[in-house]
């Protein structure tokens, strides 16, 4: 079964510090991998992706991701943190299913991430 | 380029009636799919739509359905309402492809009274 973990609730961190949340995934086959942030009552908006080739991801607003084949993770980084940046993330796994043109996505539970002034 | 729309943004209903959801992709994107987000069960997928077809359903009772016009819109409909059907409904548009990304609308939020 195709699963996406996002093992922290909630991530507090200080204006200016670095910042991760964190993903690991469980798929068969190779994974393409997706960062989204939700702002209250909006939709999600889709932050950066792994498909191939470098581990390293850069996305929009400076976020960042690294993809770690040998541990199943893909997490999400910025090296100074914002008070804007204050949202939930999700992270997200899409799978290929037979007759599918797209593949479902599965996502993580989420991280509510709240950056401190 | 304009955004996913999603209409309408709010609604409420009691239990037992049903409820229409119309998306709007992004222009030239013609593969559409659905995602209900709740506290309790998070995001999870419903349906997913290609060239006026239903390609892919999630695990849903018959009551969630949808369809896809030449156009590329979308509704998707829920008949019979139940309160746990109470919840965010996502649309995301993409151009086909598994590598590809899905860009979402704003969501609609549906209240079961």
């Amino acid at each position: 079964a195709q699963s996406v973990a996002q093992p922290e609730d909630q991530v507090n961190v200080a204006e200016g510090n670095p910042l991760t949340v964190k993903c690991t995934y469980s798929v068969s086959g190779n994974p393409y991998l997706f960062w989204y942030v939700q702002y209250p009552n909006r939709g999600l908006q889709f932050l950066l992706k792994y498909i191939t080739g470098d581990n390293l991801v850069k996305g929009s607003y400076g976020f960042e991701a690294e993809f770690n084949k040998s541990q199943t993770s893909f997490h999400l980084k910025k090296p100074s943190a914002l008070v804007s940046d204050s949202a939930l993330y999700f992270c997200a796994v899409r799978v290929a299913d037979r007759g599918s043109t797209l593949g479902r996505l599965y996502f993580g539970r989420g991280t509510q991430l709240t950056v401190w002034p | 380029k304009a955004g996913v729309t999603q209409t309408p943004r709010y609604l409420i209903k009691t239990r037992g009636q049903q409820v229409t959801l119309s998306c709007s992709p992004i222009s030239g994107h013609r593969s559409v799919s659905w995602y209900q987000q709740t506290p309790g069960q998070g995001l999870q997928f419903l349906f997913e739509y290609f060239s006026e077809t239903q390609r892919n359903k999630g695990n849903f009772p018959g009551r969630f359905s949808g369809r896809q016009f030449s156009n590329s819109r979308s509704e998707m409909n829920v008949s019979t309402l139940e309160l746990g059907d109470s919840a965010l409904y996502l649309c995301a548009s993409s151009v086909p492809g598994q590598q590809e990304t899905q860009y979402f609308g704003p969501g609609t939020r549906l209240l079961v009274l």
